[in-house]
């Protein structure tokens, strides 16, 4: 089993929509969880950063943890085509200071 | 937000050279950088972390007498890629831990990368 588990995608949402993105975790310590976007070509810039349980917006983005279920999500609301990009889900455990990355999820918003 | 940066952006060299990498946290102070590498379609792999004043710790598999990391200072560390081959070529990226951050909630911020390609 990964450590972080994403759906590769890709994943494709029209304009407008919701897109919804999952990941899933294996250590059950862990404490910090982080969402990343990755356009190609370039290096991966940090959207959201969450640590409870629950829900945490920021702007169209919302972030949804379940520590339970190990598993976290981030929502994108009415996505636009420059959201199309890779997404990476990032952990990070009880170990050291690292981020576990999954593989990232493909998202593309058609116009 | 924090700032990472990274130099050179691109470096194209011949077998057999070295190349140097900057990692600068420019507006905070990170104990704990990282270097990662992807090559195209593929996703990140942590080569390894680098500690402010300490040897670094590298992942397994990668080679710690070809890839030399110094972090030197609280906002440098640098990757040096010696004797650079054709497979070395790729997409090397850094980021920075904030340390302000505490207990568990420290926050990695990337720079924009270096791409690099041995010829």
């Amino acid at each position: 089993q990964k450590e972080v588990e994403q759906n590769s995608g890709p994943l494709s949402v029209p304009e407008g929509a919701i897109a919804s993105l999952n990941c899933t975790y294996s250590d059950r310590g862990s404490q910090s969880f982080f969402w990343y976007r990755q356009y190609s070509g370039k290096s991966p810039e940090l959207i959201m950063f969450i640590y409870s349980n629950g829900d945490k917006e920021d702007g169209r983005f919302t972030a949804q943890l379940n520590k339970a279920s190990q598993y976290v999500s981030l929502l994108i609301r009415d996505s636009q085509p420059s959201d199309s990009a890779t997404y990476l889900c990032a952990v990070k455990g009880t170990s050291g200071s690292r981020l576990t990355f999954g593989e990232g999820t493909q998202l593309t918003v058609n116009p | 937000g924090a700032v990472v940066s990274q130099h050179p952006s691109r470096v194209i060299c011949k077998s057999g050279t070295s190349v140097k990498i900057e990692c600068r946290s420019l507006d905070f102070q990170a104990t704990t950088m990282f270097w990662y590498r992807q090559f195209p379609k593929q996703s990140l792999m942590l080569m390894a972390t680098s500690n402010e004043g300490s040897k670094a710790t590298y992942e397994q598999g990668v080679e710690k007498d070809k890839f030399l990391i110094n972090h030197a200072s609280l906002t440098l560390s640098t990757l040096t890629v010696t004797s650079a081959h054709p497979e070395d070529s790729s997409f090397y990226i850094c980021s920075a831990r904030d340390r302000r951050g505490t207990g568990g909630k420290e926050t990695q911020y990337f720079g924009p990368g270096t791409r690099l390609l041995v010829l």
